[in-house]
């Protein structure tokens, strides 16, 4: 089966600084997405990665998927308190019309 | 979270009490999923339903029953609710962009059976 494997487990960070969150696979990834979630809240799709060296932009948030498509990094610049939360990576399973998730990232920004 | 929305937001439950969480779609797709949220331990998939009337087992299946009776309605029950159901439940639908699953979710139902 596939495993999403995401680091750090938790992060904090003060408020002005850059971060990145990364999203290992154990196979090759076909759709690679990541959510983000505050507390008491859904999950918000952020971004859909691809094709391989994808790389997609969101206001301060940047996706990438390798050219091998087995890793995503998640890179926040200039981190602001409203980027706290818990950040999420997902992936495609082929042919079952299913996806599989990371454990998640606790983001912590310190004002 | 437009489009999905999911009842009960909290719950507290006795051990060996029922419920039945609803979720509700208003935009039209087949596929609607069950995720329950663990900390530690991401999202882990219930149940799922690729179309109306049908339903499959996911990750986590057991102590759970499913209905979709029509195409916008995807419920979750627990029969007899014990404390390790205590989690977040999630009810998503697959929005399937370009060939790629995409997954929009509700806002999440709490769950704590004591």
């Amino acid at each position: 089966s596939q495993e999403l494997e995401q680091s750090p487990q938790s992060l904090i960070v003060q408020e002005g600084k850059n971060l990145t969150i990364n999203c290992t696979s154990s196979k090759t990834l076909y759709g690679l997405y990541w959510y983000k979630q505050k507390y008491g809240e859904g999950l918000i799709f952020l971004m859909m990665l691809q094709k391989g060296g994808e790389e997609k932009s969101h206001e301060k948030i940047t996706a990438k998927l390798d050219e091998k498509k087995q890793q995503s990094s998640l890179h926040i610049t200039a981190s602001q308190p409203s980027h706290a939360g818990i950040y999420l990576c997902g992936a495609d399973i082929p042919n079952a019309g299913k996806s599989t998730f990371g454990d998640g990232t606790t983001l912590t920004v310190k004002p | 979270n437009a489009g999905v929305t999911q009842t009960p937001k909290f719950q507290v439950l006795k051990t060996g009490q029922s419920m039945t969480l609803q979720c509700a779609q208003d935009m039209n797709h087949n596929s609607m999923y069950w995720y329950r949220q663990d900390p530690g331990m991401g999202l882990r998939l219930i149940y799922y339903s690729a179309s109306e009337g049908t339903t499959d087992k996911g990750e986590v299946p057991n102590g759970y029953n499913v209905s979709r009776l029509n195409k916008r309605e995807f419920s979750l029950r627990l029969e007899s609710a014990a404390p390790s159901q205590t989690s977040v439940y999630f009810c998503a639908i697959n929005q399937r962009i370009s060939g790629a699953n995409d997954l929009t979710f509700g806002a999440g139902s709490r769950l704590t059976v004591l």
